[in-house]
């Protein structure tokens, strides 16, 4: 079965500072992989997804992604942090003829000035 | 467009109650998944529906059921409300039957309090 890991619960950085959130996933081919935004009080959003073809995948709000399928993991970055990128993202896999997506328990991302 | 809308936002209700939750797609998508997430569990799958007929579900029990209409609205159904009900519940709607290369859309949630 599918899964993915998020190691980190919550991850603290300074406005302007850069970012990277950790996202391991499990599944045996090829997987379709996302990153989705959550702020508070709101639905998902979808910042990015990679289905194939280059590994470094680009998003919305400055955001990108890449993909190195020797560690299985997927890694979400942004070079300089704003105050309103402060929510929870949520990395996620689909695949296997299943289709469905599966989360990972989410990264809390909070900005300090 | 208008994005996905789920209706009502807010909820609550008693052990014991039951509870229909309306989402409204996209206009033009066919596929509607339900998701709940709570923070112990985190996102976890319930159920999609696509052209009317379910065509995926997720291991939650038979207390909770859904439909889809000719219009591509989609109700989920709680009955017997347990106070672990009590969570966001998620619509995220896409064109195709949700997959891989599918892109979902979600909506705001319903959050329902049960108590």
């Amino acid at each position: 079965a599918q899964s993915v890991t998020q190691p980190d619960i919550h991850i603290t950085v300074s406005e302007g500072a850069s970012l990277e959130l950790r996202c391991n996933y499990s599944y045996g081919a090829t997987p379709y992989l996302f990153w989705y935004v959550q702020s508070p009080g709101q639905g998902l959003q979808l910042l990015l997804k990679y289905f194939s073809g280059d590994t470094l995948v680009q998003g919305i709000k400055g955001f990108e992604a890449e993909f190195k399928r020797s560690q299985s993991s997927f890694n979400l970055r942004k070079p300089s942090v704003h105050w309103s990128d402060a929510a929870e993202y949520f990395c996620a896999v689909a695949g296997g003829g299943n289709e469905k997506l599966t989360f990972g328990t989410g990264t809390r991302l909070t900005i300090i000035p | 467009k208008a994005g996905v809308t789920q209706t009502p936002r807010y909820l609550i209700k008693t052990r014991g109650q039951q509870v229909t939750l309306s989402c409204s797609p996209i206009s033009g998508h066919r596929s509607v998944s339900w998701y709940q997430q709570t923070p112990g569990q985190g996102l976890q799958f319930l159920f999609e529906y696509f052209s009317e007929t379910q065509r995926n579900k997720g291991n939650f029990p038979g207390r909770f059921s859904g439909r889809q209409f000719s219009n591509s609205r989609s109700e989920m159904n709680v009955s017997t409300l347990e106070l672990g009900d009590s969570a966001l519940y998620l619509c995220a709607s896409s064109l195709g039957p949700a997959g891989a290369q599918e892109t979902q859309y979600f909506g705001p949630g319903t959050r329902l309090l049960v108590l």
